[in-house]
Order: C-alpha cells, then structure tokens, then sequence
C-alpha cells in the first residue's frame, strides 16, 4: 500500500529555515515523480516544486532560490527545504506523488496527510 | 503562466441533483487537465486526468470533458459524500496550477 507521511512543520518566525519530510512505503520514491503542494489557511492549492526520477527538480517561480526539494533513497523520503520563510509561506505542505511518471502531465494522485507550516513571529 | 478559472465558486445543490463545475485555461492545454475533490481537513483525491480518464476507484458518475481552454468536471447524481470543494489543474507546464476551487454544498 502506498503511503506518504509528511513531518517537519511547526512555528517558525520570519526569515528563518525548515525541511519538511515526506517518508514514503509502499514505493521507491527515487523511481517516482514526486511534488510538494500547499495550501495556505482556507485558500487553494499551490504547487510548490517537484523532482522526476531522474533527479530534475522544477520549482514555482515565487519560491525559486529560497526551497530545495532533495530526496534521500537510502531512507525513502523526499524533503523541502525552505528557507528566509515569511508570513505568505503559511500553509499545510503536502507531498505527492505522480504514479504516471508524467505520462498526463505532472498529475497528483497519491497524497500525504499534510504538515503545516506556520511563520510567525 | 497559465491560469485556470473555475466557475462557479459555490453550488448549492441536493441530493440526486446533476452538478456541472466549469474550468477555463487562459492559454490552451490540450487535455492536460486533472480534477480533485477535497474534504475539510483531508488531502485533495484526484478524480480525473487527461480531461476525461477517470481514476481507478471513482465512482463512474463523475466524469470530464473538453479539450484546449474549456473544460468540464459534471458529477451526475449527486450523492451525500460528493459535497466538497473541486480543484482543476492543468499539467501542461510549469508552474503548474489549480482553479481557485468550486464548494458543492447542500441546498
């Protein structure tokens, strides 16, 4: 069974750091394309970045230079690294994956129970 | 970038009743178009890709259409566990991006 299990939130203050993590079971996430998305209190969804299996990484335009997204294959997990956060990062982060590997676009249909995020001082 | 505009925002709708939620791309995407429903609290469910496939697990009276720039999620009975909020997302580029969502309540 495929599952996807998010960590790492919490209260952070402005300008400072976090890395979530995605443990994944059920699959290899280094085989997957997988995406972190967000979702700020009461609003839509955000798409944040992904990595394909070959290690290509794509990011949304407002969070280039500031997230990192990694994964770690010895631990079957993916992690956002996010960094100089400022109150608009303020959202649950959920990890996902695209079991299609891309074959319909970037398409999500396995998801984390989220982990929220909160920048605040 | 492209943007995706959802219409309507809310539908108030009962029980059996045909529900047709509208999503519009500002450039065209062929059929690289997913729905997702999502309950308060919940992660988002995907429902539909490429338009019109419908998810292994999902109930056959959902389905979508269309191509380009209009596209449509139509649920053709409604029943009391489809009351959520509907999110399109195109997957053609990158940033991808959703619809600002559809809430289906309970008239």
């Amino acid at each position: 069974e495929v599952q996807l299990v998010e960590s790492g939130g919490g209260l952070v203050q402005p300008g400072g750091s976090l890395r979530l993590s995605c443990a994944a079971s059920g699959f290899t996430v280094s085989s997957s394309y997988m995406s972190w998305v967000r979702q700020a209190p009461g609003k839509g969804l955000e798409w944040v970045s992904v990595i394909y299996s070959g290690g290509r990484a794509y990011y949304a335009d407002s969070e280039k230079g500031r997230v990192t997204i990694s994964r770690d294959n010895s631990k079957n997990t993916l992690y956002l690294q996010m960094n100089s956060l400022g109150a608009e990062d303020t959202a649950v982060y959920y990890c996902a994956r695209d079991s299609f590997s891309g074959s319909y676009g970037i398409v999500f249909d396995y998801w984390g129970q989220g982990t929220l995020v909160t920048v605040s001082s | 970038d492209i943007q995706m505009t959802q219409s309507p925002s809310s539908v108030s709708a009962s029980v059996g009743d045909r529900v047709t939620i509208t999503c519009q791309a500002s450039q065209g995407i062929s059929s690289w178009l997913a729905w997702y429903q999502q309950k308060p609290g919940k992660a988002p469910k995907l429902l539909i890709y490429a338009a019109s496939s419908l998810q292994s697990g999902v109930p056959s009276r959902f389905s979508g259409s269309g191509s380009g720039t209009d596209f449509t999620l139509t649920i053709s009975s409604l029943q009391p566990e489809d009351f959520a909020t509907y999110y399109c997302q195109q997957a053609k580029s990158f940033p991808l991006t959703f619809g600002g969502g559809t809430k289906v309540e309970i008239k």
